[in-house]
Order: C-alpha cells, then sequence, then structure tokens
C-alpha cells in the first residue's frame, strides 16, 4: 500500500520568503509528527499530532515554523522568513499506535530537503 | 536534558563479518526503543523495537540488545551485506515521541 508522501521533494528558496511542505500519512493513521534533520545530524523533533487533539508544538524552533492538520489527514508545515540555518531536510511519519500500547512504529516519509539560500 | 546518543559516528566492516552498533541513553524512564535505518535520499525504515522488560530480541539478521543497568542499547547485524549501508539511529519513547540519537554511518567494504 502507500506509504508517506512528502512534497516537494526538494525546495530551494530565497532567504526571508515563506514555504509549505506538505505531508500526506498513511490512511487511517492517527499521529503525525515532523522532523528536522540537518545534514549529518540526527532527528530533530518538530512537533506531533494525535487525532483530534491539541498538537504538541515543543519541539518548534521559533515562532516563524508553525503546522497545521487538516481533517486528520494531510499536515503542512510552513516556516515564514525562512533563514539559511532552516536548510535542512524536513521529515514527516504517522503511526497507528503510540508508544506503549503494542507495538508502536512510526512510518517515514522521504523527506524534503529545503535550501535556503 | 535526557539524550539518546552514539558511540561511534562510522562503523566499516567486511562484508560477511558482523557488525555491532551501540547507542547509550539516559533517560531511565524509557521502556521502548527501536532502532531505524536510513539509506541515501530515504526517510528512516524501522528495523527492530524492544521493551524494557526484554534484555534481547531477534530478527532477521538482526539482534537488538538492552542492557538498563548501564543505560546501553546495541544492534547486532549478522552476516553484513552492501545493502546493508547506511546510517543507524536509536530512538527511545519520550511521551508521545520517539527522541534519536545522532546516527552511526555503517559502510561495508566488498
Amino acid at each position: 500500500g502507500a506509504g508517506v508522501s512528502q512534497s516537494p521533494s526538494n525546495k530551494v528558496t530565497e532567504k526571508g520568503k515563506d514555504v509549505e511542505l506538505r505531508c500526506d500519512p498513511i490512511s487511517g493513521h492517527t499521529a503525525l509528527y515532523w522532523y528536522r534533520q540537518s545534514l549529518g545530524q540526527g532527528l530533530e523533533f518538530l512537533i506531533y499530532f494525535q487525532g483530534n487533539s491539541a498538537p504538541d508544538k515543543s519541539g518548534l524552533p521559533s515562532d516563524r515554523f508553525s503546522a497545521e492538520r487538516t481533517g486528520g489527514s494531510v499536515s503542512t508545515l510552513t516556516i515564514q522568513r525562512t533563514q539559511q540555518e532552516d536548510s535542512a531536510v524536513y521529515l514527516c511519519a504517522s503511526s497507528v499506535r503510540l508508544p506503549g500500547r503494542g507495538r508502536y512504529e512510526q512510518y517515514f516519509g522521504p523527506g524534503t530537503r529545503l535550501t535556503v539560500t | 536534558g535526557e539524550s539518546v546518543g552514539l558511540h561511534l559516528p562510522t562503523l566499516s566492516v567486511q562484508e560477511g563479518d558482523n557488525s555491532i552498533i551501540n547507542c547509550a541513553y539516559s533517560n531511565s524512564a524509557s521502556d521502548y526503543f527501536i532502532w531505524y535505518k536510513q539509506e541515501s535520499g530515504k526517510g528512516p525504515q524501522f528495523i527492530i523495537d524492544i521493551r524494557s522488560n526484554m534484555d534481547k530480541r531477534q530478527g532477521q539478521r538482526v539482534t537488538v540488545l538492552l542492557n538498563k543497568t548501564v543505560k546501553h542499547l546495541s544492534l547486532q547485524i549478522a552476516a553484513t551485506q552492501p545493502g546493508d549501508s547506511a546510517v543507524y539511529f536509536c530512538a527511545e519513547n519520550a511521551g508521545n515521541m520517539l527522541t534519536f540519537g545522532g546516527g552511526t554511518r555503517l559502510m561495508v567494504k566488498p
């Protein structure tokens, strides 16, 4: 079946411009996560959505970052007034279970590579 | 703060040898751990998981060992193949999310 998809796969933008990154999770997955991965680094948690609950935004690095999830499915990560340090791969993941409640696995998309020039 | 980290950033092994990738964690409250494999240009892919009430779990060619006494997690890959070349991440659950380590690059020499 279809996995997590993300678009665009690559995005080059000028410093100061806004960008929107899209994530289509696996159908039926109630949890959705956004991570940022800088070159050669690990994954940095950004934000988490679970069903209709208020999102956990504790990982967002600044108020220039925001995300929404419409209809419990597609999610958009928006970065306003982009800076060069925002350059990274932005990964989206979805899961059907939470940790501690049976086997838990986050399924990752291929990521969007963002380059801010 | 609590963190998950790795001892070796790069591991080079000969094809056919066994590989061992290590990870140290500091959150003693974590009760669930996962190993992910990330190939170039792709998102991380689940390999194997283990709960804190276990100390060993085996999959196909992979074994995860958990030592809660020293807060250490390892991934063993038997008969390493060129297709195993990737970056491997350990992760621990922290509430409703996973905290990832920095990653180890595994390079398999033919």
